[in-house]
Order: structure tokens, then sequence, then C-alpha cells
């Protein structure tokens, strides 16, 4: 049972167009981090958030986190080919070394 | 800085023999978490190790162990291998503080026949 719900599992876009990955839950998180995996590797860090009502932006990448500390969201702008990959949202608790994983959202870009 | 890093990337195993995967951190690091990822279950925590010694666990059979070294270099091994077993295990490091963030090696393939 996944304690963090990603939406929507998959997205297929054109280039160009701007996309959001919701990750919610009914558990407090610490910390919140959000990674993108390509097929056969390790998934690979974009952002961590740490303060309820925070927004961090990365070029064309917006994270934001919920309030609550509770849910977060990734907007992408003017998406890329390159942005192609699946996308995982990750909570940490006060459980040592251990993040909660979503399912993850694949995100296609089409040129 | 050197990321973390994973050997050997790819192995294939046969029912009931056992494996030993190992898994560098980034320099500094001291804490080393494993995780499963399957298709079905995505990725599992199966446990962390701090100072050479585990500080928790996942729900994984007893199958699953590891350990860590002096010089936080950690391994993990899973005996009487399953077809379930086939999955990329991921190893990430991170500063000792909870919740701290993680940064994944490219992971270890394994495949069961």
């Amino acid at each position: 049972t996944q304690l963090l719900e990603q939406s929507p599992q998959f997205l297929s876009i054109q280039e160009g167009e701007n996309l959001t990955v919701y990750c919610n839950s009914s558990s407090v998180f610490s910390s919140l981090q959000w990674y993108r995996q390509e097929p056969g590797e390790g998934p690979v860090l974009l952002v961590t958030v740490v303060t309820g009502g925070e927004v961090k932006k990365l070029k064309r990448l917006t994270f934001q986190f919920g309030d609550a500390r509770k849910d977060s969201s990734l907007h992408i702008t003017a998406a890329q080919p390159g942005d192609t990959g699946l996308y995982l949202c990750a909570g940490a608790t006060d459980s040592w070394g251990k993040l909660q994983f979503g399912a993850g959202t694949q995100v296609v870009v089409t040129p | 800085k050197a990321g973390v890093t994973q050997t050997p990337r790819y192995l294939i195993k046969t029912r009931g023999q056992q494996v030993t995967l190992s898994c560098s951190p980034i320099s500094g690091h001291r804490s080393v978490s494993w995780y499963q990822q399957t298709p079905g279950q995505g990725l599992q925590f199966l446990f962390e190790y701090f100072s050479e010694t585990q500080r928790n666990k996942g729900n994984f059979p007893g199958r699953f162990s590891g350990r860590q070294f002096s010089n936080s270099r950690s391994e993990m091994n899973v005996s009487t291998l399953e077809l379930g077993d086939s999955a990329l295990y991921l190893c990430a490091s991170s500063r000792a503080d909870r919740g701290g963030t993680q940064y994944f090696g490219p992971g270890t393939r394994l495949l069961v026949l």
C-alpha cells in the first residue's frame, strides 16, 4: 500500500505544453524529495522541500510543499523532450534512513 | 565530488543461489539505505545502516541482510534467491541526520532464473 499517492500515473504531452504532477498523503513529512528516473538507472534528485508552503523553482520546474506538509506538486512549464522520465516523490518521516515513495508518474514529451 | 557507486551493475543468478551487492556512498556520507524497485511494488525500503549498525529495517524476509564497513561502504546479501527477487536494487547515501536528502546510485539489476 502506497502511503504517498501520485497522480496522474501517466502523462503524454507535446513539446511546449505545461504539466503538473501531484503527490498526496494523509501523513505529515519532515521533508519531501522529488526525483526523476530514467529506465535502468537510479533516481536523480531534483529538489528537497522542507518548510510547509515552500515554493522552489529550478529553471522551468516549480515545486510546492503543502502548508500542512502532507502534499506536494511539481509543475513543468514549456516541457521539452529531455523532461521525459519517471517522476517520483518521496517523503521523509522520523524513521531513520527510510523514504516513503509514491508509485511514480511517467511523463512522455514528444517533439 | 563522486556520486554513489554500485557494483555490479547487472547480475544473473539462478534460484537457490545467493548474491552480494556493493555500494560506496558519497564521501562524507555515513548513512546508507537500500531499496528494492519492481514494476509492481515500486521502491520499497530494505534497511539503513549508519556507523556499521543497522538502524532501520523494512518488511522483507530474513534472506535479505546487509552490513556496513568502517569506511561507510555497504553490502547487501540475498540468500536462497527466488524468482520474485528479480529487481533493481538501489542504494542511497545521506548525511546522518534524520529525514536528510538521499542520493541514489545507478542500481544493480538482478535477474533470477
